[in-house]
């Protein structure tokens, strides 16, 4: 079984700019989940899908951040514009029956 | 208040002794899960274990082991026979509620295995 992809897993912007990140998930996985992880601190929940509805967006900085999950399956973070505390690993994960979450391996963002 | 706190920034253990990395969480909800998670320097989130909160057996999974005390609101990770494999971060998460719900993480405990 594929885990979950993710792309870029690594990119770099000027502040100002825009970028986004690519989530994969395992296939029949019904909730996707985008954490932000600032170096040297635990991974914080950013977005939460079900399907391809929102299901928790309260942490999500919605003057700059906005994602989407097409038909369920991929899903897309975007930043616009990106500021310089935006610097971070963007960690997606997703889960079938709602225990264990899978997580895929990170796009790391820096911001200059 | 932090809900998942890990008084541990760093530990040193060495290789095939066992060690304990502290977990505390606080909750007012009675269903809730608890999980470990390894975070290596290539930075991939890797699932170790999981109690849930009704669970009334400590969780076993391998040389993994959850010593769930339950009215001490504490859920720590040792680790038995350690393995120069095992340096990396981990960091203790808890998700309240129903299943599917988000996790909240620790700031993680940063282990060292010397041979």
């Amino acid at each position: 079984e594929a885990g979950v992809a993710q792309s870029p897993r690594y990119k770099i912007i000027e502040k100002r700019q825009s970028v986004a990140f690519w989530c994969n998930p395992i296939s029949g996985h019904a909730t996707l989940y985008w954490y932000q992880q600032i170096l040297g601190q635990g991974p914080k929940l950013l977005i939460q899908f079900q399907n391809n509805g929102v299901v928790d967006d309260s942490q999500l900085p919605k003057d700059r951040f906005s994602a989407e999950r097409l038909k369920g399956v991929d899903s897309t973070l975007k930043i616009q514009p990106a500021k310089l505390e935006d610097s971070a690993v963007y960690l997606c994960a997703t889960t079938l029956a709602g225990h264990e979450q899978y997580f895929g391996p990170g796009t790391r963002l820096t911001v200059t | 208040a932090q809900k998942i706190t890990q008084t541990q920034p760093g530990m040193f253990v060495q290789e095939k002794e066992a060690v304990t990395l502290d977990c505390t969480y606080d909750t007012s909800d009675q269903s809730y899960g608890l999980f470990w998670y390894k975070q290596p320097s290539s930075g991939e989130m890797i699932f170790l274990i999981y109690q849930g909160s009704y669970d009334e057996q400590n969780a076993t999974e391998g040389r993994y082991s959850l010593n769930f005390q339950k009215a001490r609101k504490s859920a720590n990770l040792v680790i038995s026979a350690s393995q120069l494999g095992d340096s990396a971060m981990y960091f203790c998460a808890m998700r309240e509620g129903f299943s599917g719900s988000r996790l909240t993480f620790g700031e993680g405990t940063q282990l060292t295995v010397n041979p």
